[in-house]
Formats: structure tokens, sequence, C-alpha cells
């Protein structure tokens, strides 16, 4: 069965410090790895992973993943108040047919 | 461009009453999923759908059915609702399967009492 274990569960920082978010996997035919952020209602995309050692990037935001330990880490520096939510994870395996696997997500709260 | 829409954004019901949860996508996307959010348990897939008149049971599926009559068109049924399903439920939808990313509803909160 597929396993996305992401930690730690929660964190609280202070704005100006940086973040590091993990995502481990156990997945059959590993294809992609995607970050999402949620703030109230729906999780919006942040990036797609599918090869090892390329590291995403998008402002404050980057990613990389290491496809031999089977992780993902989401770095996030100079945190904002705005970059309070919750980040998910999930992850996509060939045997899962076109359906992410999520983990249970990281709850960021950045306080001013 | 409304993306994927989910109606209705809050209900409450009472053990045993059904519902229908409606999801609008105007993206011409393939694919369709319906997932809950417990808290602490990430987003579940409950049922998904590859295509209009066909539909899958995905991790959770028990106590809910799902039709897709219409391409744009996810519906999400309780028939008879139980405590065990209050819930967040998000609706998504994806051009493809395996590589793509998943455009989300902004979810349905849902009490039964």
């Amino acid at each position: 069965e597929d396993k996305v274990v992401q930690s730690p569960l929660s964190l609280v920082v202070h704005e100006g410090d940086t973040v590091t978010l993990n995502c481990s996997y156990e997945v059959t035919n590993f294809r992609s790895l995607l970050w999402y952020k949620q703030e109230k209602k729906a999780p919006t995309f942040l990036f797609m992973l599918t090869s090892s050692g390329i590291e995403k990037k998008s402002g404050r935001l980057s990613s990389i993943l290491d496809k031999k330990e089977l992780f993902s880490i989401l770095n996030i520096t100079a945190t904002q108040t705005g970059d309070s939510a919750i980040y998910l994870c999930a992850v996509y395996g060939t045997d899962s047919w076109g359906k992410l696997q999520f983990g249970a997500g990281t709850q960021v709260v950045v306080t001013p | 461009n409304a993306g994927v829409t989910q109606t209705p954004k809050f209900r409450v019901l009472k053990t045993g009453q059904s519902m229908t949860l409606l999801c609008a996508q105007d993206m011409n996307h393939e694919y369709m999923y319906w997932y809950r959010q417990d808290p602490g348990m990430g987003l579940r897939l409950i049922h998904y759908s590859v295509g209009e008149g066909t539909t899958a049971k995905g991790e959770v599926p028990d106590g809910y059915n799902v039709s897709r009559l219409k391409k744009q068109n996810f519906l999400l049924g309780l028939e008879s609702a139980a405590p065990s399903q209050t819930s967040v439920y998000f609706c998504a939808s994806s051009r493809g399967r395996g590589m793509e990313k998943l455009f989300f509803g902004s979810g349905t909160q849902l009490s039964v009492l």
C-alpha cells in the first residue's frame, strides 16, 4: 500500500525564520511528487518533482527530491505571516493509476 | 474562469438523512475526484472518475455513491448520513493521470448530528 509521511506535523516559527518540511514516501513505481499549500480552503499547487536532485524554486519557496532515499524537502526562507498554512505532500505511483496519495500535512504557523 | 466549483459550501444533516454534493469544472478535464479531509489524516480519496459515465472506488468509498453523467459534473451522494461522515469534502479535477496536478474546489463543510 502506498504511504506518504510528513514531518513535523506542526510547527510555529517567527517571521524571518527558515522552515524545512519533510515528506517521505513508499510507493510502487514512483512517478512524481507534488506539494500543495492549503490556507483556508482549497489546496493550491506549489511544485511537481519527478527527477532526483533538481531543485524547483518559486520566490522564497524551494523543493528538492531524493529518489534514492525516497523523500522530498520543502524549504521556505524569510517566512512571512502569509506563509501560515497546511503544506501537503502527495505522490503518484503507476499502480495508483492516476490517484494521488496524500500525506497528513504539516501545519505551519508564522508569528509576527 | 471559475475552475472547480462545489455546492453547497456548508451543510448540517441529521443522522439518516441524504444529500448530494455537486462539483462542476469548466476546464474540460477528464479526471474528477472526491476527497474527504479529517484532522491529522490528510486528504483521502472517496471515489474518482476517469471520464464521462465512469466511476471507481477510492480509499474510503463506503457510505458514498457518485455519478458522472456529464463530463463537467461529478456528484457525491450520501444515502443515509452518519456522524462518521462529518468532514470537509473536496472535489478536484485533472487533465490526465499520473503526472498531472489536481485543481481543487473550495470545499464543503458537512456536519452530521
